[in-house]
């Protein structure tokens, strides 16, 4: 079956780290570009990271400097270090897949069911 | 809040046409294709419709969208039970990479 399952998500204080795992069933992750997609409570959905086909990785201004996205091949997972978490945080992470390139024409035609990140003291 | 701007419901009877407005700009919308996206909460979103009008495999044909300028709309005809969702419409920003709207409830009643 192709799909995605995030892990790894949970409680943690404000400055805290997380690391999130996607594993990828059916495909390749090495064959297409990779997302994090976070859903805030009482807010839409806000695009947070890339890591495309050749490892070059994206990120939200919100996140840049703090998120890091990697990926293991040999494991078929993407992998979303999260560090000097804050409140504003808090959301269920989505991985996505995408297709047509991460360009203009980027859409994301599988997801996953997520995991919730709750950033409190 | 978030970039393309979404009424925050939406909601009509059985059988009945219903439309969901997306408002960008000239870097999103206005040079982009429009994607859509349902989300029954507590599962994996679904694209619905892709490049401003393309429904994938297994969407429903009642579902239609379109674009002009930088506005986007979908459109439900014979609104259905099951149609109950939240739907995102999202677009490639010149400046920030993807953008998405703040999502329609879509309320049957």
């Amino acid at each position: 079956e192709v799909q995605v399952v995030e892990t790894g998500g949970g409680l943690i204080q404000p400055g805290g780290s997380l690391r999130l795992s996607c594993l990828a069933s059916g495909f390749p992750v090495s064959s297409v570009y990779m997302n994090w997609v976070r859903l805030a409570p009482g807010r839409g959905l806000e695009w947070v990271s890339v890591i495309e086909k050749d490892d070059t990785t994206y990120y939200a201004d919100s996140v840049r400097g703090r998120f890091t996205l990697s990926r293991d091949n040999s494991k078929n997972t993407v992998y979303f270090q999260m560090n000097n978490l804050r409140a504003e945080d808090t959301a269920v992470y989505y991985c996505a897949r995408g297709v047509s390139g991460f360009s203009r024409g980027s859409r994301f035609d599988l997801w996953g069911q997520g995991t919730l990140v709750t950033v409190s003291s | 809040q978030s970039v393309l701007t979404q009424p925050p419901s939406a909601s009509g009877t059985p059988g009945q046409r219903v439309t969901i407005s997306c408002s960008g700009s000239s870097s999103n919308i206005g040079s982009n294709p429009v994607n859509w996206y349902q989300h029954l909460p507590g599962t994996a979103p679904k694209l619905f419709i892709f490049s401003d009008n393309q429904r994938p495999s297994g969407v429903p044909d009642r579902f239609s969208a379109s674009k002009s300028g930088t506005s986007a709309s979908l459109a439900i005809s014979g609104l259905q039970s099951e149609d109950e969702a939240d739907y995102y419409c999202a677009a490639w920003d010149d400046t920030s990479y993807v953008v998405f709207g703040g999502g329609t409830k879509v309320t049957v009643l």
